[in-house]
């Protein structure tokens, strides 16, 4: 069974202090790994799609980088709008189609001013 | 261009009570599906459609129906409310370049917040 274990449950900051989220997954064949960012109240908003280990992505202060096992989101100086829960997902390359996607539970990203 | 559109926002049913949860798309996708999304727990997949005609069960179908006679649109019906189906309800739609891969992500509606009493 597919499974995406998020880490920590919640990352308190502040302004200007750099971390990383982590994300480790299980799948039979991995497909595509996502990340989204969910704010209070709205649907999740997707920021970056990963294909194969060794792959990086960037946005703004975000980058995203995939191993056989695990992603990172790196947050680079961080702004107080950059508060919000950062979720991750893993599409399974073998379950036969785009419909097998496995959301982790999120990591609630508080920024101090 | 308004996306991925789900109305209501809020609901509120009493056990046994039928609704149909609305969602449609104007950004001509292929792919459209229900997720819900409680405290704890990931996001989990109730039903998806491939295309217009085309459903089918996700991880957590049981009490819901879900049809798609059109592109655009994709509702969710709860046929008898119980408690167990309080939560937030997102309507999710995606277009693939390649059949099986998703290489845009999904577009997620704002959601519905449903709650059986």
């Amino acid at each position: 069974e597919d499974q995406v274990t998020q880490s920590p449950e919640a990352l308190r900051l502040q302004e200007g202090e750099s971390s990383s989220l982590n994300c480790s997954y299980t799948v039979s064949g991995l497909r595509g790994l996502f990340w989204y960012r969910q704010d209070p109240g709205k649907g999740p908003e997707f920021l970056f799609t990963l294909y194969s280990a060794g792959e990086e992505k960037e946005k703004e202060r975000l980058k995203a980088t995939l191993t056989k096992k695990e992603s990172f989101l790196h947050i680079t100086a961080p702004k107080p709008e950059d508060s919000a829960t950062y979720l991750c997902a893993v599409q399974d390359l073998l379950s036969g189609g785009y419909q097998k996607v496995t959301f982790g539970t999120g990591t609630k990203l508080q920024v101090i001013p | 261009n308004a996306g991925v559109t789900q109305t209501p926002k809020f609901q509120v049913l009493k056990t046994g009570q039928s609704m149909t949860l609305q969602c449609a798309q104007d950004m001509n996708h292929e792919y459209m599906s229900w997720y819900r999304q409680d405290p704890g727990m990931g996001l989990r997949l109730i039903h998806y459609s491939v295309g217009a005609g085309i459903t089918d069960q996700g991880e957590v179908p049981n009490g819901y129906n879900v049809s798609r006679s059109t592109t655009e649109d994709f509702p969710l019906r709860l046929l008898s409310a119980a408690p167990s189906q309080t939560s937030v309800y997102f309507c999710a739609s995606s277009y693939s370049i390649a059949p099986g891969q998703l290489n845009y992500g999904y577009t997620f509606g704002s959601g519905t917040r449903l709650t059986v009493v």
